[in-house]
């Protein structure tokens, strides 16, 4: 399989602090991932593309110092989400390729709630 | 990056018939892929087609592909109270500095009746 999870699957927490997602892959190395958003009843919106050992590729319109990424290992990368506003409140969701591979696999995606 | 487009945006349809998604984007690709998303949860890949096929089965689900008019299009055939969820076609471009970036289209919502 390719499994990947994340964690917390879902956290409240209140204006003006920060939430750090982790994003794993299980069994397998993940050469790059993503950070994706989700609103409700809409599609996904890539925020920012990983690759192991070197910075985030952040897509237009995503602010990088609000959104820190850190690709630490081949297995590892977590989104944190700074000094939040309700506006974040979103669905986060991650995804891995295999080196090689297009297909991404995803993680079961975490809730986040600022209020 | 710019989103493709899904028709329709919701299906419904009774167990046992088939459902036909489409899809349609708008640059030249690499790879169109499928995947499916239950209510709050992640995305499970269902199928990738290459823009060199023109069609590719997996079980129960058919897949083509009409790279003359950005198109795809997924069949879902006998279908089930469980395949009722969102799915999505995504876009790669498979070369570049975003060669693994896929971009999603707006989702069709299937609902099946048993």
């Amino acid at each position: 399989g390719a499994v990947v999870s994340q964690h917390p699957s879902w956290v409240i927490c209140k204006s003006g602090t920060s939430v750090k997602i982790e994003c794993r892959s299980l069994d397998f190395q993940a050469t790059t991932m993503f950070w994706y958003r989700q609103f409700p009843k809409q599609s996904l919106m890539l925020m920012a593309t990983s690759n192991e050992g070197s910075k985030a590729t952040y897509e237009q319109g995503v602010e990088k110092d609000k959104f820190l990424i850190n690709h630490a290992s081949l297995t590892l990368s977590t989104l944190t989400v700074t000094s939040a506003h309700p506006e974040d409140s979103s669905f986060y969701i991650c995804s891995a390729n295999r080196r090689g591979s297009y297909e991404q696999y995803f993680g079961p995606g975490t809730r986040l709630t600022v209020t | 990056s710019q989103q493709g487009e899904e028709d329709p945006q919701a299906l419904s349809i009774q167990e046992g018939e088939n459902a036909t998604m489409n899809c349609s984007y708008k640059t030249s690709i690499n790879n169109l892929q499928w995947y499916r998303q239950n209510s709050g949860r992640g995305l499970v890949h269902l199928i990738l087609i290459r823009s060199n096929e023109r069609e590719k089965h997996s079980g129960r689900l058919r897949v083509t592909l009409d790279t003359s008019k950005k198109s795809s299009s997924l069949l879902i055939t006998a279908s089930r109270a469980a395949d009722t969820a969102s799915y999505f076609c995504a876009s790669g471009l498979g070369s570049g500095a975003g060669s693994y970036q896929l971009t999603f289209g707006k989702g069709t919502k299937l609902s099946v009746i048993p």
